[in-house]
């Protein structure tokens, strides 16, 4: 099947330290994205990548990183520095052409120890 | 970064009733979306508009692309419980996404 593809489901965080999410897509999009959703608001931008080797912060870039060395993979890693990571992170993708709609993943949902 | 405005909130309906929610923004975007999200899981696209005045229906869900560009609205038709969940507005220019906060909505069997 196609799709996108994030892992873990559950991911816990202690003080102090880096965790990675994983995002992998087989659908052949150029753009990927990281988005945040807390309770009650609506998905916030992390950063975006239109193409391999390249990406750009959205609106909540601070204390979260990325990487983008394959087409398929956009890992996002929330950083010490990121002082209230509990949340719930999603992955989408598009073909990167015009204005296709972004399709999600299922989520990790993040919480600190 | 901006954000649409949503409305309702939250609504609780009985089932079989009809259900009315719409977006507003200030900012023109060159598409409109609108996605439902169940608990723990990502958002699923319900319907794409592109074009200003567009409207368009999926089964029971019809949703219409404003005049202006800034606006948009999603109606459902004889609500049935597996209609429970968030639905969320978003419009789309270029690569970015901006999004409502969505409406919660119950359907009451």
């Amino acid at each position: 099947d196609g799709g996108i593809t994030q892992s873990p489901k559950y991911l816990f965080r202690k003080e102090g330290q880096n965790v990675t999410l994983s995002c992998e897509q087989n659908l052949n999009h150029d753009a990927m994205y990281w988005y945040r959703q807390d309770p009650g608001q609506g998905l916030r931008l992390i950063y975006y990548s239109q193409i391999v080797n390249d990406f750009q912060k959205g609106d909540i870039a601070e204390g979260y990183s990325v990487s983008r060395e394959k087409k398929e993979s956009f890992p996002l890693t929330v950083t010490s520095a990121q002082k209230n990571p509990t949340a719930f992170y999603l992955c989408a993708s598009t073909p990167g052409v015009g204005n296709q709609p972004q399709h999600f993943g299922d989520g990790t949902r993040l919480s600190i120890l | 970064g901006q954000q649409l405005n949503q409305s309702p909130q939250s609504m609780f309906i009985q089932e079989g009733e009809d259900v009315s929610m719409n977006c507003t923004s200030s900012s023109i975007f060159n598409t409109w979306l609108w996605y439902k999200q169940d608990p723990g899981e990502g958002p699923v696209l319900l319907i794409a508009l592109y074009k200003a005045g567009e409207l368009t229906s999926n089964g029971r869900l019809t949703a219409q692309f404003g005049i202006t560009r800034k606006d948009s609205f999603l109606n459902i038709s004889a609500s049935i419980p597996s209609d429970v969940g968030i639905y969320f507005c978003a419009g789309q220019s270029n690569y970015k996404l901006t999004f409502g906060k969505g409406t919660l909505l119950t359907v009451n069997p």
